[in-house]
């Protein structure tokens, strides 16, 4: 069975400073890994994705994050944080080539310093 | 190209009432996907839908819930006899095709209060 841990579930970093959200997934075939943010009140958004092809992912908002299958490993960084980053995020895992459910971890609420 | 709709955005019943949550997806979009999102949690995967059949249903509860998605219309979750554990956000997603190289674009959600 697949599952994400995402590590802290509430991160603040000041205005600038580097951002850094944790998440470890296990599984046992080759997964897709997501990162979803959600702001107050609003649905979720995809901020980026791998799906096996490159390890390094940019995403949206100057997000990226980097698979390492040696650590079961997909955290989200961005290097100077913006006071609009202020939200929570979602790190998700599916399986290659299955059609349904996203299975996701339970949310880390990242907090902008002035 | 509005995005996926749903409806209500919130919505209050008492003890024992029933709940219809509804969701329009994108234009073109034939796969409905129903997420539950408790207090201080990840969402949870509850139902998978092709236009009317059910896919995958293995994360709804045995009782009470029912999920469908009719040939004309919205995509219905429906919670009979509602409880105060059912108080959540439920968000849905849609996407054009089956297979998760294509992404799950999510509503809004309506946040059910049982009272």
């Amino acid at each position: 069975a697949q599952s994400v841990t995402q590590l802290g579930s509430h991160v603040s970093v000041s205005e600038g400073a580097l951002v850094l959200l944790r998440c470890n997934y296990s599984s046992s075939v080759p997964p897709y890994l997501f990162w979803y943010v959600q702001y107050p009140n609003q649905g979720l958004q995809l901020l980026l994705k791998y799906t096996s092809a490159a390890t390094l992912v940019k995403g949206i908002n100057g997000f990226e994050a980097e698979f390492k299958k040696s650590e079961t490993s997909f955290h989200l960084t961005k290097p100077s944080a913006h006071m609009s980053d202020a939200a929570e995020y979602f790190c998700a895992v599916s399986i290659m080539n299955r059609d349904d459910k996203i299975i996701f971890g339970k949310g880390t609420r990242l907090h902008i310093l002035p | 190209n509005a995005g996926v709709m749903q409806n209500p955005r919130h919505l209050v019943r008492r003890r024992g009432q029933e709940a219809r949550l509804r969701c329009s997806p994108m234009k073109g979009h034939s796969h409905v996907y129903w997420y539950r999102q408790l207090p201080e949690e990840g969402l949870k995967f509850m139902v998978y839908l092709q236009k009317e059949n059910i896919i995958d249903e293995s994360g709804m509860p045995k009782e009470r819930f029912s999920a469908e998605f009719p040939k004309e219309g919205p995509s219905i979750l429906r919670i009979q006899q509602v409880v105060r554990g059912d108080s959540a956000a439920y968000f849905c997603a849609s996407s054009a095709s089956a297979g998760n190289m294509d992404e799950q674009y999510f509503g809004p959600g309506t946040r059910l209060t049982v009272t």
